[in-house]
């Protein structure tokens, strides 16, 4: 069982639609890593946060250190938005990073 | 202005070979990462260098070495190729470690055939 798990694997949705992903971790970290991969391969940093809640644009992640629990969403999605959508996280101690092994999203016009 | 590049973007080879990629940031990040995306996405760190010092050496075969002539490069030789190495290498770098916001470079895809 991977240390960071996410969910779904795969997703799609109509464009307009409220996406959510979520990202579980077993182990303890510091810091949670959001990342989008788009088709043509090229990873973008979305999001970094420890606690509470980040937003951009149409982007928001949440994070619950107590519950091991994070999630990105997006409103009034769009086609662009898909992609593959990667967490990860810092590991205490190291500088590690353990990752998810991605949320494929797609999104119809 | 690109941020973090690599080259070559592909890089065809047969078993056997040594081939190298190359890393360069011009972001003045102190950290970066050689990371490897396998057939299935899957991420794995391989290297992380702090100021041209390793600090991270995961489970890598000795085949692979890293290299840091100073602290907004850093390479990657791979001796004796094999089958199993056809992957997505990314380069990554950081402000200060895994705490700071990741900024990739594009990938290299490696095949070896």
């Amino acid at each position: 069982k991977n240390e960071v798990e996410q969910s779904p694997q795969n997703l799609t949705a109509q464009e307009g639609e409220f996406i959510t992903i979520n990202c579980s971790y077993s182990v303890g970290i510091s810091a949670l890593h959001w990342l989008q991969q788009h088709p043509g391969g090229g990873i973008v940093s979305l999001f970094m946060l420890s606690s509470g809640k980040k937003k951009h644009g149409r982007l928001i992640a949440t994070i619950n250190i107590q519950e091991k629990h994070s999630s990105l969403h997006i409103t009034a999605s769009h086609p662009r938005d898909s992609a593959v959508y990667i967490c990860a996280g810092h590991n205490f101690g190291n500088e590690k990073l353990t990752f998810g092994t991605g949320t494929r999203l797609t999104i119809i016009p | 202005d690109t941020a973090v590049s690599q080259t070559p973007k592909y890089l065809v080879t047969q078993m056997g070979n040594d081939k190298s990629i190359k890393c360069e940031q011009n972001l003045g990040h102190d950290t970066m990462y050689w990371y490897k995306q396998d057939s299935k996405k899957f991420l794995k760190i391989m290297f992380s260098y702090n100021n041209k010092e390793l600090i991270i050496n995961e489970t890598v075969p000795n085949r692979f070495s890293p290299k840091s002539p100073d602290k907004a490069h850093l390479n990657l030789h791979i001796n004796s190729l094999e089958l199993g190495d056809s992957a997505v290498y990314f380069c990554a770098s950081s402000q200060n470690g895994a705490s700071s916001p990741l900024h990739f470079g594009n990938g290299t895809r490696l095949t070896v055939t």
